[in-house]
């Protein structure tokens, strides 16, 4: 049982170019979230789902997109990387209504630098 | 607005001794915490969680403490052991929305 999976695990930017941060989880989960880890300021949500074709945004959305299309996928777009997206991000899943008794499983992280 | 707050970036304790981790919050309808244990290069792990009718949860050496009126929550760890060493966070659900928010994290030292 693989759990969640985030790929790549490491990626290096240039200012303005785009990416896709993977993330997928094998566990038929309703809930995934995508936050980022900043030195002092904690785990941050930029986005969030409750389920397949619906995301809302967290408290750093911009300059994020994401789409739920599948159950198990949640892909995370960079359009236009910026030095300030360098940043360590986490994606996250729950099966429960609220992810709360049970919990959130979170991937390893990917470490992305933007020069 | 930080709706999850941990005022103390780092705690170092002895082994064997008790490590008491604090959180503050400020949004009365988080019906859930969950405290949250993160080792270097690694994802962070479900620790133990409280609902807000309670005031207390134990798991082994783990206890979380609910207090509604002063909005704090705090984590009790005994014995310490070095193996505890890592971030901990405590996060919550603000209302009925499905997303979970965190604070800024406490940085624990359990020394030999």
């Amino acid at each position: 049982n693989a759990g969640v999976t985030q790929t790549p695990k490491f990626q290096v930017l240039k200012t303005g170019q785009s990416m896709t941060l993977q993330c997928a989880q094998d566990m038929n989960h309703e809930y995934m979230s995508w936050y980022r880890q900043d030195p002092g300021m904690g785990l941050r949500l930029i986005h969030y789902s409750v389920g397949a074709g619906i995301t809302d945004q967290g408290e750093v959305p911009n300059g994020y997109n994401v789409s739920r299309s599948t159950t198990e996928d949640f892909p995370l777009r960079l359009l236009s990387a910026a030095p300030s997206q360098t940043s360590v991000y986490f994606c996250a899943s729950s099966r429960g209504a609220k992810g709360t008794v049970y919990g959130y499983t979170f991937g390893s992280g990917t470490r992305l630098t933007v020069v | 607005d930080q709706q999850v707050k941990q005022n103390s970036p780092s705690l170092s304790v002895q082994e064997g001794r008790i490590s008491i981790l604090n959180c503050d919050y400020t949004n009365s309808m988080f019906d859930y915490f969950l405290w949250y244990k993160k080792y270097p290069a690694e994802g962070p792990t479900f620790l133990i969680s409280i609902s807000s009718i309670k005031d207390k949860n134990e798991d082994g050496r783990f206890t979380v403490f609910l207090n509604k009126s002063a909005k704090h929550l705090s984590l009790h760890i005994v014995p310490s052991q070095p193996g505890d060493s890592a971030v901990y966070f405590c996060a919550g659900p603000p209302g009925n929305t499905g997303k979970l928010i965190f604070g800024q994290g406490t940085t624990l030292q359990v020394k030999p």
